[in-house]
């Protein structure tokens, strides 16, 4: 079955104490990203790589690093959390990243900093 | 820059009823994609219906249909015959669709609209 894993799904950690989400897909997709969800902003673009050792910033990548050594694993890392890192976090893979190809989206990681 | 506007943050309607949805766009790019997704209480983000910037017919996917007006930069999407099991969070989004450019690739998502069915 065609699918983006990320774990943990739920996290509740403190100020300070880094931490990686991991993501991976199964559909050797060259493009993932990744998303925090904030009520009334949407989805918000935080890394996106194009493929293996390619990445670059999206529209809030402060407090974030990403890395892509294989294909199809692109782990989140937050070095030192901070509250205001509280959120839902989306990976997202697709075999383009142009065009109408479905971005496939992850089950959600609801991390809470506090 | 892209921006996607969802200016509904809350609907209601009535089971079996149609209900429009309502989405603008801004973008400076020529060739470009727009979207829609269902986020039900569960949290899961749920692929609806996709439209191109040049499809020349509007897109549609069973009860889905999106009311594409390129001039007025509106993608709105439309459910007809609603089931209670269309309440859900509703989010609007795009992307270019040539390469390059900051916003390659990017999906840029509007606020997102809750929809409430009745019975």
């Amino acid at each position: 079955e065609a699918q983006v894993t990320q774990n943990p799904r739920y996290l509740i950690t403190v100020t300070g104490k880094k931490l990686t989400v991991t993501c991976s897909q199964n559909m050797n997709h060259e493009y993932m990203s990744w998303y925090r969800q904030d009520p009334g902003l949407g989805l918000r673009q935080i890394y996106y790589s194009m493929n293996v050792e390619v990445t670059d910033k999206g529209d809030v990548p402060e407090g974030y690093k990403v890395s892509r050594k294989e294909k199809r694993n692109f782990p989140l890392i937050l070095e030192s959390p901070s509250p205001n890192q509280t959120s839902l976090y989306f990976c997202a893979s697709s075999l383009s990243p142009t065009g109408g190809g479905e971005q496939y989206f992850g089950p959600g990681t609801r991390l809470t900093v506090t | 820059a892209q921006k996607i506007t969802q200016t509904q943050p809350g609907m209601f309607v009535q089971e079996k009823e149609a209900v429009t949805l309502d989405c603008t766009y801004d973008t400076s790019d020529q060739s470009y994609g727009l979207f829609w997704y269902k986020q039900p209480s569960s949290g899961e983000m749920i692929f609806l219906i996709y439209q191109g910037s040049y499809d020349e017919q509007n897109a549609t996917e069973g009860r889905y249909s999106l009311n594409f007006q390129k001039a007025r930069k509106s993608a709105n999407l439309v459910i007809s015959a609603s089931q209670l099991g269309d309440s859900a969070m509703y989010f609007c989004a795009m992307r270019p669709s040539n390469a390059g450019g900051t916003s390659y690739g990017k999906l840029t998502f509007g606020q997102g609209t809750i929809l409430t069915v009745h019975p």
